[in-house]
């Protein structure tokens, strides 16, 4: 299996900020890298796909990046909505696990 | 919009098996793969595995023989049977779809639903 760990665990940070959100597979994934948010009691919604492709609807303070091993999240400009957890998800091999998440709080 | 929801008992006795179905609306079921994800509270998201409308499956090794994943086209219904459960197995539920980009993200997710392994 291809493990996930995402760094940190959890931030704080205020509105306004840039944060980046770092994932790392033990194995290269290719750009098979994907992104969610999850707000409490919600489902995950998909943010960032094959590493650096936004889904419909996304705002542009998101953005994604890197290659086979390592991979970032980066949110410019944080705004309120944005704080949540996030998840890491590699599709490259079964299983497609996922990072352990990043708790985003307010500062 | 495809629109995905599960349904099934919310507590289950250890050593019995859950079932779960989910109810797709707003699509059909071909052609992409249908996925089952679970969160124990608390914690992160684990990938139990996925379904193929032809029937072909990949499960997570760490169900080992547990899992079985099913899926009626006629009916737009997924099914997950998960055997000999245990209080570890307690989770809120998703049934979800991968995206057809080519890239197998998870793109449309049921709301969940959470089952009590329990006495």
């Amino acid at each position: 299996d291809i493990q996930m760990t995402q760094s940190p665990s959890s931030l704080s940070a205020s509105v306004g900020d840039t944060v980046t959100i770092t994932c790392r597979s033990s194995q290269a994934v290719s750009n098979y890298l994907h992104w969610y948010q999850q707000k409490p009691g919600e489902a995950p919604k998909l943010l960032i796909y094959g590493t650096s492709t936004s889904q419909r609807g996304v705002p542009s303070r998101f953005s994604g990046s890197g290659s086979a091993t390592e991979f970032t999240l980066t949110i410019s400009s944080l705004q309120p909505e944005d704080f949540a957890t996030y998840y890491c998800q590699q599709s490259f091999t079964i299983p497609q696990n996922f990072g352990q998440g990043t708790k985003v709080a307010i500062k | 919009q495809v629109q995905l929801q599960e349904s099934g008992p919310r507590l289950v006795r250890p050593s019995e098996t859950l079932s779960l179905t989910c109810t797709v609306s707003g699509g059909s079921l071909s052609n992409i793969y249908w996925t089952w994800i679970r969160q124990p509270a608390g914690k992160g998201l684990e990938w139990l595995g996925r379904i193929y409308p032809s029937g072909s499956t990949n499960y997570n090794p760490f169900l080992k023989s547990r899992v079985t994943m099913s899926i009626d086209t006629s009916k737009n219904q997924l099914s997950l049977n998960l055997k000999s459960v245990t209080a570890a197995d307690t989770a809120v539920y998703y049934c979800a779809r991968e995206s057809n980009t080519g890239w197998h993200a998870v793109e449309y997710w049921g709301h969940g639903t959470l089952v009590t392994v329990s006495s």
